[in-house]
Parts: C-alpha cells; structure tokens; sequence
C-alpha cells in the first residue's frame, strides 16, 4: 500500500520570505512523486515531479522539492514567497511497480501574507 | 486551448435523481480517470480507464458507473443520488497507463450539489 502525509494543515508566511511544504511518504518500492497545486475553485496544476536522477527537482512558479530517500520526503520549497502562491498544494506519491494509481496528502493550504 | 474539459462545471440536483458528467481531453493521451474531492479537500481516485478498458475501481458504489466511447472521452453517470456525493468530481489524464512517471492533467472540476 502506498500514502501520503502532509503534517501541516495550514503554511502561513510572509511575502518575499523561504517557503517550504513538508510531505512525506510510503511505497513498498521506488517511488514517482509530485507537487499539485489548486486555486480556489479551479483545478489541479502540476507543479512538479521526481522520478529518478538528481534530487532536487525544479518546476513551475520558481518552485522546486528536494527528494530524500532515507526521511522518506519530497518537501516543496521556495526561496522568497508572493502573495499570488496562496493556495492549497497536494504531494502524491505512486509506486513505481503499482501501475498509475496515484494516492494524494490531505493538501497543504499556504496563505502568503504581504 | 483546453486541455481537459468538463461539463457542467456546477450541478444541484435533488436526491434520488440521475446525473452524468462528461469529460474531454485533447491532449491525446490513452488513460483517463475520475477523482472525487470531498468537502475537507481529500482527493480520491475513484476510476480508471485504458483506452476505453476500465483498470482501476476503487470501492466505488455502483450507483457510480463511468462510460468511455472513446479514448478522448470518459463520463460519469450517477444514479440515484444522495446526499453524501456531493462533492467536487475531477477528471484527470495521462499517457500510458504503465508508465508510473506519467503526469496525470486535471480537468477545472464538476461541483456537485444534491439537495
């Protein structure tokens, strides 16, 4: 079985600092993992993904996660937030030997503050 | 151009009558699927298809039946319906139903409310 945890319901910090969004996961094997974002009343966007190689993975928005195979966790991070990255964002995980089911965290909502 | 589209993006209803949502994608991809968020955001996969073959069924009633005429198309037929679907229903692609590291794309979401 394969899950998710996102540890924190809720990330408030201020415009222009570091961000980070922790998740944390369990496969049985190798895992693919990505970041999600949604706005309010819109739709998942990809963000982000690793699948193998380096382990800092680069993505959309200047957003970036670092995979960390013995902590089990591929944290979003940002270096300086903006009050347009507010948003609920979702880590999912997927097995590599478990075809494409995909099992998502309970979201993350991050609330940037000028 | 959108890349996954649903229809309707907002449907009430009262209890006890049948719905359906539709979904397209024109990004060609073979692998389709609906997820259903509840109202504490929880995303859950609910179906799976393969070019137009279902893979995954996750413990979904089968009030829930998903058709698929083609591999651009994936609809979501609700019979019956209760309270406890109202939900937030997305639909999702990929290509490639064995490539783990395939991105799945998200439709914009049906808002679901049964009255």
């Amino acid at each position: 079985a394969q899950s998710v945890a996102q540890p924190e319901d809720q990330v408030n910090v201020a415009e222009g600092n570091p961000l980070t969004v922790k998740c944390t996961y369990s496969v049985s094997g190798n895992p693919y993992l990505f970041w999600y974002v949604q706005y309010p009343n819109r739709g998942l966007q990809f963000l982000l993904k690793y699948i193998t190689g380096d382990n800092l993975v680069k993505g959309s928005y200047g957003f970036e996660a670092e995979f960390n195979k013995s902590q089990t966790s591929f944290h979003l991070k940002k270096p300086s937030a903006l009050v347009s990255d507010s948003a609920l964002y979702f880590c999912a995980v997927r097995d590599r030997d478990a075809g494409n089911m995909l099992t998502f965290g309970g979201g993350t909502r991050l609330m940037v503050k000028p | 151009d959108t890349a996954v589209s649903q229809t309707p993006k907002y449907l009430v209803t009262q209890m006890g009558n049948d719905k359906s949502i539709k979904c397209e994608q024109n990004l060609g991809h073979d692998t389709m699927y609906w997820y259903k968020q509840d109202s504490k955001k929880f995303l859950k996969i609910m179906f799976s298809y393969n070019n137009k073959e279902l893979i995954i069924n996750e413990t979904v009633p089968n009030r829930f039946s998903p058709k698929s005429p083609d591999k651009a198309h994936l609809n979501l037929h609700i019979n019956s319906l209760e309270l406890g679907d109202s939900a937030v229903y997305f639909c999702a692609s990929s290509q490639g139903w064995k490539s783990g590291e395939a991105t799945q794309y998200f439709g914009p979401g049906t808002r679901l409310t049964v009255l």
